[in-house]
C-alpha cells in the first residue's frame, strides 16, 4: 500500500523567498510524480509533474525527483502572495495505475 | 476553467439520512473518480470508474455507492450517513493512464449533524 508523506505541514515565508516542499513515497514501482495546488475553496489543480529522475523547471517552479531515495520536491523561486495555497504531492503508476495517492499537504502562506 | 461540475456545493444533513451528490465532466475523459478530503485536507481515493464500469473500490464502507449512467457522469450516494462522513467529496476525471493529469471539481462539502 502506497504511503505518501509531505513536509513541512505548514510554511510561512516572506514575499521573494525561495520555498522548498518535500514529498516521500513508499512504493518503488511508482512511475509518475505530481504537485497539485489547491487554493482555499477551489479545486486542486495540477501544477507540475515529472516522470524521470532529475530536475524540471517551469517559470519560478522547479521539481526534483530522486527515485532511489523515494523522494521528490518542489521549489518555488521568488515566492509571491498568490502562491499561498495548499500544495499536495501525489504519486501514480505502478500498482496504483492511474489513481493518484496524495500526501497530506503543505499549507504555504507567503506574506507581502 | 472548470470542466468537472459538482452539485450541490454544500449539504447539511442529520445522522442516518441518505444523500446523493452529482458529478459531470465535459472533458471527454473515460475515467472518473471520487475522492474524500477530510478536515486535515488529506485526499483519499474512494472509487475509480472507467467507461461506466467500477474499477476499484478503495475499502470504502458499504453505505457508499457510486452510480454511473454514462462515462461523463458519476454520482455518489451515501445511505445512512454517519458523523465521520463529514468531509469534502471531490469528483475527478482523466484519460485513465497514470501519466495523464487528473482534473478535479470544486467539491461538495458534507456536514453531518
Amino acid at each position: 500500500q502506497q504511503n505518501v508523506q509531505q513536509s513541512p505541514e505548514s510554511l510561512i515565508v516572506p514575499e521573494g523567498a525561495r520555498t522548498s516542499l518535500n514529498c516521500t513515497f513508499s512504493d518503488s514501482a511508482s512511475q509518475y510524480f505530481w504537485w497539485y495546488r489547491q487554493h482555499s475553496g477551489k479545486a486542486p489543480k495540477a501544477l507540475m509533474s515529472i516522470f524521470s529522475n532529475g530536475e524540471k523547471e517551469e517559470g519560478r517552479f522547479t521539481i526534483h525527483l530522486n527515485k532511489a531515495s523515494l523522494h521528490f520536491s518542489l521549489h518555488i523561486r521568488d515566492s509571491q502572495p498568490s502562491d499561498s495555497a495548499l500544495y499536495l504531492c501525489a504519486v501514480s503508476g505502478g500498482s496504483a495505475l492511474g489513481r493518484l495517492h496524495f500526501g497530506a499537504g503543505t499549507q504555504l502562506i507567503v506574506i507581502p | 476553467e472548470t470542466a468537472v461540475f459538482q452539485t450541490p456545493n454544500y449539504h447539511v444533513t442529520q445522522v442516518g439520512n441518505e444523500v446523493s451528490f452529482n458529478c459531470k465532466q465535459t472533458l471527454g475523459h473515460d475515467t472518473m473518480y471520487w475522492y474524500k478530503q477530510d478536515s486535515k485536507k488529506l485526499l483519499k481515493i474512494m472509487f475509480s470508474y472507467n467507461n461506466k464500469q467500477l474499477i476499484v473500490n478503495e475499502t470504502v464502507p458499504r453505505r457508499f455507492s457510486p452510480q454511473s449512467s454514462d462515462k461523463a457522469h458519476l454520482n455518489l450516494r451515501i445511505k445512512s450517513v454517519e458523523p465521520e462522513d463529514s468531509a469534502v467529496y471531490l469528483c475527478a476525471s482523466s484519460y485513465g493512464n497514470a501519466n495523464t493529469e487528473v482534473f478535479f471539481g470544486k467539491g461538495t462539502r458534507l456536514t453531518v449533524v
